[in-house]
């Protein structure tokens, strides 16, 4: 299996721009979750779906933070406008019962 | 709120000695906590678990110890080998929540060195 897959791996933008991160998970997970990494707070969990439902989003920071799952095998998660703040790793992981395996991140810089 | 807590950034430890990395959590409906371990620019990967109708469990070089009464719980990796420096996630299940949701702690980088 090749594990959770995430795109892209480094993503560079000015503030204001619109972006998009995407999330394959593995196939047959029927959890998803998104994560944000930072010193300061650690791993955030953003929002998760269940059977491509979304569970709880209140993780999400701002309405500027946006996640779809249309499908079992894609996710993404999309911020509009960007600001310097939303720097980050931002991680997706998928399960199906218990252990959550993790992408290899998506690391965001917005200047 | 953080509800996980790693109170040490770091910690550095010589090869061939004991790793002890701490955690402590404040939400008494936490029923299961796991160790996830992070190299850089990779995810992280579970190590180990525990419920917490039990107080230990082991799994070759690493052990977690649980202690309820304290919302304490510890890893501790014997002997530590180079191959172990990364970072470690303390994370947490909510009883009353769904199966999967987990809250984790700030992390904690350990380096061993030889």
């Amino acid at each position: 299996d090749a594990g959770v897959i995430q795109s892209p791996r480094h993503e560079v933008t000015e503030m204001g721009q619109e972006v998009t991160l995407r999330c394959k998970p593995i196939s047959g997970h029927d959890y998803l979750f998104w994560y944000r990494q930072t010193m300061m707070r650690g791993l955030e969990l953003l929002i998760y779906f269940n059977n491509n439902v979304p569970i709880d989003d209140s993780g999400m920071p701002e309405d500027r933070f946006s996640a779809k799952m249309p499908n079992a095998s894609f996710s993404t998660l999309k911020i509009q406008p960007s600001e310097p703040r939303d720097s980050a790793v931002y991680f997706c992981a998928s399960s199906r019962r218990g252990q959550q395996y993790f992408g290899p991140g998506t690391r965001l810089t917005v200047t | 709120d953080q509800q996980v807590k790693q109170n040490s950034p770091s910690l550095s430890v010589q090869e061939g000695r004991i790793s002890i990395l701490n955690c402590d959590y404040t939400n008494s409906m936490f029923d299961y906590f796991l160790w996830y371990k992070k190299y850089p620019a990779e995810g992280p990967t579970f190590l180990i678990s525990i419920s917490s109708i039990k107080d230990k469990n082991e799994d070759g070089r690493f052990t977690v110890f649980l202690n309820k009464s304290a919302k304490h719980l510890s890893l501790h990796i014997v002997p530590s080998q180079p191959g172990d420096s990364a970072v470690y996630f303390c994370a947490a299940r909510e009883l009353t929540g769904t199966a999967s949701k987990l809250t984790f702690g700030t992390g904690t980088r350990l380096q061993v060195t030889l």
